[in-house]
């Protein structure tokens, strides 16, 4: 399947501290980038997403980035607290079939 | 209220026994998926519908069916289901977007033990 490779695989940070988790893929045919949030024993919910045509996308205290010259799209969380601790899977959907591939996951533990 | 609804939450199934696992959404999408979730590998996709009667391999749909009869259900069949079969399922749906699938609203998971 489509390749979405994820780093890093655990992350560890000091509240108030900020986190990068980073994605790379290798379909350039691919349009559309959601990170979502799992919290533990939770379902995946969506916290911010990309389309290609835009380079940077912010929510509060969430931002994506996107490069796709160099393909790969990053979430930049600022400001951690405890409530982010979950663990973030980035994804990518192709143009033409919409299938969504995602990353392997990132564990975020913010520390108090 | 708007929700993806799996069921069971829970199944221990023997090797070999036919299992459906179901899933049923009340948002009125077009597109409806279905992923498992293994430690280390993330979610894979095994199976996708754009609409009725519209289904298309994910990266993993070996050993899996679907069917996309009405615009509501998506039930996932494992016809003669194996221990690497083991796994946690979720389903879930997506509105069309002008530019293709958006947000995936999933369901509560499908905790799957095949003994």
């Amino acid at each position: 399947g489509e390749n979405v490779e994820q780093h890093p695989s655990t992350l560890s940070v000091q509240e108030g501290d900020s986190a990068v988790i980073k994605c790379t893929y290798s379909d350039s045919a691919s349009n559309y980038f959601p990170w979502y949030k799992q919290e533990l024993g939770k379902r995946p919910q969506l916290i911010i997403d990309i389309r290609s045509n835009v380079g940077e996308k912010k929510d509060q205290r969430i931002a994506v980035t996107l490069n796709k010259t160099a393909k790969h799209f990053s979430l930049h969380i600022t400001e951690t607290q405890p409530e982010d601790s979950a663990v973030y899977f980035c994804a990518r959907e192709g143009v033409n079939d919409y299938k969504l591939s995602f990353g392997a996951g990132t564990t975020v533990t913010v520390r108090a | 209220e708007a929700q993806v609804t799996q069921n069971p939450r829970y199944l221990i199934t023997v090797t070999g026994k036919k299992l459906t696992v179901t899933c049923s959404q009340n948002m009125n999408h077009e597109y409806m998926s279905w992923y498992r979730q293994d430690p280390g590998l993330g979610l894979r996709q095994i199976y996708y519908s754009m609409n009725v009667e519209v289904t298309d391999k994910g990266d993993v749909p070996e050993g899996y069916k679907v069917s996309r009869k009405e615009k509501r259900n998506f039930p996932l069949i494992l016809e003669s289901p194996s221990p690497n079969q083991t796994s946690l399922y979720f389903c879930a749906s997506s509105p069309q977007g002008a530019r293709g699938p958006t947000e995936a609203f999933f369901g509560q998971g499908t905790r799957l033990t095949v003994v």
